[in-house]
């Protein structure tokens, strides 16, 4: 099946820095990418999908401000977290859709999660 | 609003016992039902189903949808302690250009020795 990483794996900073997280679609391309988050115990909460080209469409109550997410190319899409905030640590897992007979596939394929914890 | 309520939130079974996993939907333009199987990191892709009344199985694991009665289950039969994991229903729709999915709550599933 198709393969997505996610770089870093794990991240811990001080608050009010930056940080930057890169998802990959590794043996196929997307065009689409889609960035949750998840609380402990909880479902995964979509904060928006990301398009190759093209602007991200943000789900509603999510800052784009602070979350910002660059599709530069068609295998890697990065979200980075502005200014981070003790609030902001979380659990954040890409996904992507790869391409079946020129269609789009309904199943998302997700990268292995990074966990930001933000002092 | 599309809407995925999953139940029971939580299970804890013995081995070798039977589960029954529910999922339960309203999206409108509804597409696929997806069945995903959550451990210590991200989901791993379990099923996807489209139409009714079609069982879809790999070992274990089955799973049906009921798109009049707007449901979907997963059996496992046989459960090993493995088979413990968070166990998400997602709805994926047509409502946007990229069609986003919409993922329940979950079940957590104990399988104790």
């Amino acid at each position: 099946g198709a393969v997505v990483s996610q770089h870093p794996s794990r991240v811990i900073c001080k608050s009010g820095t930056s940080v930057k997280i890169e998802c990959r679609s590794l043996d196929f391309q997307a065009t689409t990418m889609f960035w949750y988050r998840q609380f402990p115990k909880k479902s995964l909460m979509l904060m928006a999908t990301s398009n190759e080209g093209s602007k991200a469409t943000y789900e509603q109550g999510v800052e784009k401000d602070k979350f910002l997410i660059n599709h530069a190319s068609l295998t890697l899409s990065t979200l980075t977290v502005t200014s981070a905030h003790p609030e902001d640590s979380s659990f954040y897992i890409c996904s992507a859709r790869d391409v079946v007979q020129g269609a789009v596939s309904e199943t998302q394929y997700f990268g292995p999660g990074t966990r930001l914890l933000v002092l | 609003e599309d809407k995925v309520v999953q139940s029971p939130l939580s299970l804890v079974v013995h081995e070798g016992d039977t589960v029954t996993l529910n999922c339960s939907y309203e999206v409108t333009n509804f597409r696929s039902l997806l069945w995903y199987k959550q451990e210590k990191k991200a989901p791993t892709f379990l099923f996807m189903l489209t139409s009714s009344g079609i069982e879809k199985k790999s070992g274990r694991l089955s799973s049906i949808l009921d798109k009049k009665e707007l449901f979907s289950i997963l059996n496992i039969t046989a459960t090993q302690t493995g088979d413990s994991a968070v166990y998400l229903c997602a709805v994926h729709s047509d409502n946007t250009n990229a069609g986003k999915s919409t993922f329940g709550d979950g079940t957590t599933l104990t399988v104790k020795p």
